[in-house]
């Protein structure tokens, strides 16, 4: 069941430009929703993060945005840099199902210098 | 600090054959995750440990994964007789949350190879 969507496989953008991820879900008991980040060989790494209670959270470069009623996040990045460039997951967890933490299938997203 | 270790890397196997991973989780964090990644998607839970306890393991196929925490420290994961649909990356996580929400910790993962 995929409960946590990510239609957009990849993404190419421009240096400098702003860098917009894309994630859906159905399941409207998820409370808490993160943003990963993965190189390859290498394992995910926490990027950001939002609560339901909340609408946009800021971190430097990066802001995730919820819409509890599209049951929509996404993740801009602004300004683009060519680090940035990797696979970038969406997940969900549920206080109600012992947090277990529900992952899309990522987006890859390639910055050109 | 140090962050979650997995053993081995890379693992390659023939169909039928046995395979061990390992993982050492951050020390003190109380919850343990394993994932499976298949290529092209995201991570799938295997299974959830709080301490020693087994939490969610709904999605772990039990006629050939078994997983433990013996001393609610290190995990291994077990996969006998493996299947060549069972090629992924097996990633271990860690989390210092015990009742509310937070971030994983994840190991570099191992990637196994069934011919």
């Amino acid at each position: 069941d995929q409960q946590v969507k990510q239609n957009s496989p990849s993404l190419s953008v421009q240096e400098g430009r702003i860098s917009i991820l894309n994630c859906d879900y159905t399941n409207s008991m998820f409370d808490y929703f993160l943003w990963y980040k993965k190189y390859p060989a290498e394992g995910p790494t926490f990027l950001i993060s939002i609560s339901s209670i909340k609408d946009k959270n800021e971190d430097g470069r990066f802001t995730v945005f919820l819409n509890k009623s599209a049951k929509h996040l996404s993740l801009h990045i602004v300004p683009s840099q060519p680090g940035d460039s990797a696979v970038y997951f969406c997940a969900a967890s549920s206080i109600y199902n012992n947090n277990d933490m529900r992952f899309g299938a990522g987006t890859r997203l390639t910055v050109k210098p | 600090e140090a962050g979650v270790a997995q053993s081995p890397r890379y693992k390659i196997i023939e169909k039928r054959q046995s395979v061990a991973f390992w993982c050492n989780p951050i020390s003190g964090h109380a919850t343990l995750y394993w994932y499976q990644q298949i290529l092209g998607q995201g991570p799938k839970l295997l299974i959830q440990f709080q301490n020693n306890g087994v939490v969610d393991d709904s999605q772990l196929p039990k006629d050939r994964f078994s997983a433990e925490r013996l001393k609610g420290v290190d995990s291994t994961l077990k996969i006998q007789p493996a299947k060549l649909e069972d090629s992924a990356v097996y990633l271990c996580a860690s989390s210092q949350a015990g009742s509310g929400p937070g971030e994983l910790f994840f190991g570099e993962g191992s990637r196994l190879t069934v011919l």
